[in-house]
């Protein structure tokens, strides 16, 4: 499929609790990126995958986010446990990953509300 | 660390009239991307500039590229209603491509 997937489109979740986004790359892409937008920080690249492997998760809150990629069509980006300051849309991008070309295509993003 | 702004950030303008959004980078790139986002959706690509002195058009959207200012610009021309929307400029900063970094974005109102 040539568009991006993210699951669930929306999340409202108590504090403390653990929180599961998940994503899937458009077919034969080899970049996945991970986005958090917010009102006051714009768009903030929290980590991003080539080929699988995680290459920068530097955006990243170490000791409550975590990003995976168990296989080349899903992505999984957890927060545990959530705080209200999570609250933000969570888009994946997908890209070819191409030496000179990174155009990503993103998905329509995971609205998270943390009360 | 790479620093990418855009100016203005909120533009209001009449139909049929020309504006140009500008968007600065900080250190050296020749990979750049304009993006549009329309109001609780996602980003749609709509142009993708690869080279110093690239230019692209679409429709009323025209976007160019100067790599030697680090300077990217967005010109509208005769704006209509639906050119509304919020514009973001990206730019890759990674050697081996990946790694967008997003300006804050320009949220365009075009009035009739």
């Amino acid at each position: 499929d040539a568009r991006v997937t993210q699951t669930p489109r929306h999340k409202v979740t108590e504090m403390g609790q653990e929180v599961t986004m998940r994503c899937q790359p458009i077919l034969g892409h080899n970049t996945v990126f991970w986005y958090r937008q917010t009102m006051m920080q714009g768009l903030e690249l929290l980590a991003y995958f080539r080929n699988r492997a995680p290459l920068d998760d530097s955006g990243m809150p170490k000791d409550r986010f975590s990003a995976e990629m168990p296989d080349a069509t899903l992505a999984t980006l957890k927060i545990q446990p959530s705080e209200p300051r999570d609250s933000a849309v969570y888009f994946c991008a997908s890209a070819l990953g191409q030496l000179m070309n990174t155009e990503a295509f993103f998905g329509q993003g995971t609205r998270l509300t943390v009360v | 660390e790479l620093k990418v702004e855009q100016n203005p950030l909120f533009l209001s303008m009449q139909e049929g009239k020309n504006y140009t959004i500008y968007c600065n980078y900080s250190t050296t790139s020749d990979r750049l991307y304009w993006y549009r986002q329309d109001p609780g959706k996602s980003l749609e690509s709509l142009f993708v500039l690869l080279s110093n002195g690239a230019v692209k058009q679409e429709g009323r959207l025209m976007a160019s590229l100067d790599t030697k200012a680090r300077l990217s610009t967005l010109h509208i021309t005769a704006a209509v209603h639906d050119l509304s929307a919020t514009y973001f400029c990206a730019v890759d900063q990674g050697r081996s491509g990946s790694r967008l970094t997003f300006g804050e974005g320009t949220q365009l109102t075009v009035n009739p």
